[in-house]
Order: C-alpha cells, then sequence, then structure tokens
C-alpha cells in the first residue's frame, strides 16, 4: 500500500490554465515537503507545512496542509512553461529516516 | 542554501564492471546520507540510509552486497555498484541531512543525481 497518493499522475494543461495537486494518506504526518525535479536533476524542495490547515504560497504557488495533516495540495496559478516537472511530496519518518515519497505529478504546461 | 554535490553526473560502463558514484556535502556536515534510486518516469525509492563511522542501513530488497555504501567522513558517502548489470541502470541520487538547522523539520538537500547505463 502507497503511504502517499498523489493524484493526478499526469498533467498536461495550456500556458495560463490554474491547476491543483493532490497528495493524500490515511496517516497523520508531522510535517510534509513538496519537491519540484526536472528531467535528470536531483529535487528541490519548495516548501515544507507543519501545522494543520496552514497555507503557504511561493509566487504563484499555493501550498496547503490539511487539519487533520493527512492530505495536502499544491495550486499553481496562471502556470507557465517554466513550471513543467515532477512535482513529488514527501514525509519523514522521523530520526534518521529517509524521505518517502509520493509516486508524482507529471506537469507539462504547453505554451 | 546547503550544497550536495553528486560525481559523476553520468557513467555508461559494460555489464559486470563496478561504479563508484560520490556524495558530498560541500557547505556542511551531513552525519546522515541517504541514497535514492530512480526508474523512468517513476518517483524516488529510497535505498539505504548511510551514516559517518558506521555501516549503513539498506531497504527491504536493496542487496547491500551489490550495492557497497561508505561514509567514511562528514561531508562524502560513496555508493559502489558492484558488477552492474544493465537492469541497474537508473537514476542514483543522494541526499544529506545537516547536524543541525536541516535535521529539524526532516528538510534534507538533494544531489543533482547520476544516471548509471550499463550496457
Amino acid at each position: 500500500t502507497q503511504l502517499l497518493e498523489q493524484s493526478p499522475q499526469f498533467l498536461s494543461i495550456q500556458e495560463g490554465e490554474n491547476l491543483t495537486v493532490y497528495c493524500n494518506s490515511s496517516s497523520v504526518f508531522s510535517s510534509l515537503q513538496w519537491y519540484r525535479q526536472e528531467p535528470g536533476e536531483g529535487p528541490v524542495l519548495l516548501v515544507t507545512v507543519v501545522t494543520g490547515g496552514e497555507v503557504k504560497k511561493l509566487k504563484r504557488l499555493t501550498f496547503q496542509f490539511g487539519d487533520a495533516r493527512k492530505d495536502s495540495s499544491l495550486h499553481i496559478t496562471a502556470a507557465q512553461p517554466g513550471d513543467t516537472g515532477l512535482y513529488l511530496c514527501a514525509i519523514s519518518g522521523g530520526g534518521a529516516d529517509g524521505l518517502t515519497f509520493g509516486k508524482g505529478t507529471h506537469l507539462i504546461i504547453q505554451p | 542554501g546547503a550544497v550536495v554535490s553528486q560525481h559523476p553526473s553520468w557513467v555508461i560502463c559494460k555489464s559486470g564492471t563496478s561504479v563508484k558514484i560520490e556524495c558530498r556535502s560541500l557547505d556542511f556536515q551531513a552525519t546522515t546520507m541517504f541514497w535514492y534510486r530512480q526508474f523512468p518516469k517513476q518517483s524516488l525509492m529510497l535505498m539505504a540510509t548511510s551514516n559517518e563511522g558506521s555501516k549503513a542501513t539498506y531497504e527491504q530488497g536493496v542487496e547491500k552486497d551489490k550495492f557497497l555504501i561508505n561514509h567514511a567522513s562528514l561531508t562524502l558517502s560513496t555508493l559502489t555498484v558492484t558488477s552492474a548489470h544493465p537492469e541497474d541502470s537508473s537514476f542514483y541520487i543522494c541526499s544529506a541531512r545537516g547536524t543541525s538547522g536541516s535535521a529539524n523539520t526532516g528538510e534534507l538537500f538533494f544531489g543533482e543525481g547520476s544516471r548509471l547505463t550499463v550496457l
């Protein structure tokens, strides 16, 4: 059973449209991270959410942590081709544990 | 922000040979480093946890004798793929957790990745 479920798995939209990516689980997390990865590169941290109900904004990206800390969403406003990439949510197992990643959302923004 | 560097960025080798990939934390000390593997169009899968001065901890299903990990200093971990086969071809990514600051919220810093192609 996948600990983190991401949806959609693939998304291709036109430049200027809005989109939302979801990360869900049946478990409660102390924190959750969102990463963006471009082909041939390592993932880059976008944001960490810690508090239930928390909303963080990063330019056109809005991240929300569910009230129960079981889910999170990433909303992109007026998507641009530069937003193309693999978006991954991840949680830490605590202590020295490495991150567990969701399967990711492959996002393509067409000009 | 913290920088983690991997070398080489890509490597092509013949089946049966061994390949070493280095992961360095450039501006901070990393007591713990992690190695991930990523196949095309898939997510990152944790292979092992590398601890400075002690043996690595491997995830279930990862062969420790095939993927040798050494973390001899606070800034360097190496992954050696021994007797590589075509099915080992993948994108290998390391990440490092600092001794303070970044470790508090579970944030890790990732290397650029190393693409291994075994012919």
